[in-house]
């Protein structure tokens, strides 16, 4: 059973760069029809999606974070990273790390797909301040 | 960009009742990009149904989701205790290739 768990530090200075890894336990990184996503939720709100990468090294980023995100993968480790840049206290939150499985199926002779965040790590805090 | 808005944003119910949780989105969302989830406090989100109306592997068949075009439901047939919780709901979108999420919407003890 494939599990993702958050690791980093929990306080970062204004105008620093927060760093965080995913580290992939129970099954391979690069194994399957899986993307690899950073979700991010303030204390007391919603979730937000921050971006995610294929094992092949190709992203995709939340157009309002996307100057400051970066997402990078290490398939010999068996992780992914994130890391935003110039931090404000708006980016305190609990950060989590999931998994974006995209299924494929057949519907009158035409081929869609699933997306869904199927496996979640239990999320870390980060508190950006002085 | 898709917007998702949830209603109401609370629901109190009592054990055993009926919930009806809606997703309403700012244009068609194809159905097999709509998922819900469950958190819980202190706990991460939890996948319920993609696909609109697939459940997850392990949920039990009191949840149900049905919609399409715009308009999305997640059903809790009868309430059990352990799901009270707020449930989101996510979409995305392939052009460009972004997820989004609801605000939310609790279910609390009434």
């Amino acid at each position: 059973q494939v599990q993702l768990q958050e690791s980093g530090p929990g306080l970062v200075k204004p105008s620093q760069t927060l760093s965080l890894t995913c580290t992939v336990s129970g099954g391979s990184i690069s194994s399957g029809s899986y993307y690899w996503s950073w979700i991010r939720q303030p204390a007391g709100k919603g979730l937000e999606w921050i971006g995610r990468i294929y094992t092949s090294g190709s992203t995709n980023y939340n157009p309002s974070l996307k100057s400051r995100v970066t997402i990078s993968v290490d398939t010999s480790k068996n992780q992914f990273s994130l890391k935003l840049s110039s931090v404000t206290a708006a980016d305190t939150a609990v950060y989590y790390c999931a998994r974006v499985a995209y299924e494929e199926y057949y519907y009158d002779s035409s081929d869609y797909y699933y997306y869904y965040m199927d496996v979640w790590g239990k999320g870390t805090t980060v508190t950006v301040s002085s | 960009e898709i917007v998702l808005t949830q209603s109401p944003g609370t629901l109190s119910l009592s054990p055993g009742e009926r919930a009806t949780l809606s997703c309403r989105a700012s244009q068609s969302v194809s159905s097999s990009y709509l998922a819900w989830y469950q958190q819980k406090p202190g706990q991460a989100p939890r996948l319920l149904i993609y696909g609109a109306s697939s459940r997850a592997t392990g949920i039990p068949d009191r949840f149900s989701g049905s919609g399409s075009g715009t308009d999305f439901t997640l059903t809790i047939s009868r309430l059990e205790p352990e799901d009270f919780a707020v449930y989101y709901c996510q979409q995305y979108g392939s052009s460009p290739p972004i997820f989004t999420f609801g605000p939310g919407t609790k279910v609390d003890i009434k």
